[in-house]
């Protein structure tokens, strides 16, 4: 059963345009979350996180929103760039002591178009 | 240079033929952990290691093994009880547990014919 979803497997923004990727979760549990980026036969890359107590983290073009009360979360990219095409990985997890494991999203791959 | 080292970039191997892959890292990590991703995938955690001489079983264990001897290294043997071996193999490690961002290595393409 898969905790943490991402349901578009591609996506394709115009350059300068806002890209937006979505993440559904279904563990309640889960209290932080964690998006990351994947340039092919590369290693994930750590982009922007987001705590369950707050709603909104913002670095520089990377927004990540999330609505607890819908499981869901989306990370805006304002504007985009074509270095910005990539697979983008949600990941979440429960904190605790002892806690090592994230759990991943299937992945959105998007492509931005010059 | 900090970072995550893993070798080879790419592996072939015979079916029924153990293969260990490489990961070396000079972070000061104590935390390290193996994934592996298939197409279409997301990544799924095999193993991972709080501390030296310790590590406990991921999501999907059967078929894979590992060591933790040292600090820096982590080498992950897919055994020739693995169904399906081939898919692309990646190493991370952080400082501690999953308060702490994970740093990934390139990661190792493994086929099996």
């Amino acid at each position: 059963d898969q905790q943490v979803k991402q349901n578009s497997p591609s996506l394709s923004v115009q350059e300068g345009r806002i890209s937006i990727l979505n993440c559904d979760y279904t563990n309640s549990m889960f209290d932080y979350f964690l998006w990351y980026k994947k340039y092919p036969a590369e290693g994930p890359t750590f982009l922007i996180s987001i705590s369950s107590i707050k709603d909104k983290n913002e670095d520089g073009r990377f927004t990540v929103f999330l609505n607890k009360s819908a499981k869901h979360l989306s990370l805006h990219i304002v504007p985009s760039q074509p270095g910005d095409s990539a697979v983008y990985f949600c990941a979440a997890r429960i904190s605790g002591a002892g806690s090592y494991q994230l759990t991943f999203g299937k992945g959105t791959k998007l492509s931005v178009i010059p | 240079d900090g970072g995550i080292t893993q070798s080879p970039k790419y592996l072939f191997r015979k079916e029924g033929q153990n293969v260990t892959l490489s990961c070396e890292q000079n972070l000061n990590h104590d935390a390290m952990y193996w994934y592996r991703q298939d197409p279409g995938q997301g990544l799924r955690l095999i193993y991972y290691s709080q501390i030296v001489n310790d590590f406990q079983k991921g999501d999907i264990a059967e078929g894979y093994s590992v060591s933790r001897e040292k600090k820096e290294s982590f080498p992950l043997t897919v055994t020739s009880a693995q169904k399906n071996p081939t898919a692309f193999y990646l190493c991370a490690s952080s400082i501690g547990d999953s308060s702490y961002e994970q740093y990934f290595g390139p990661g190792t393409r493994l086929t099996v014919t």
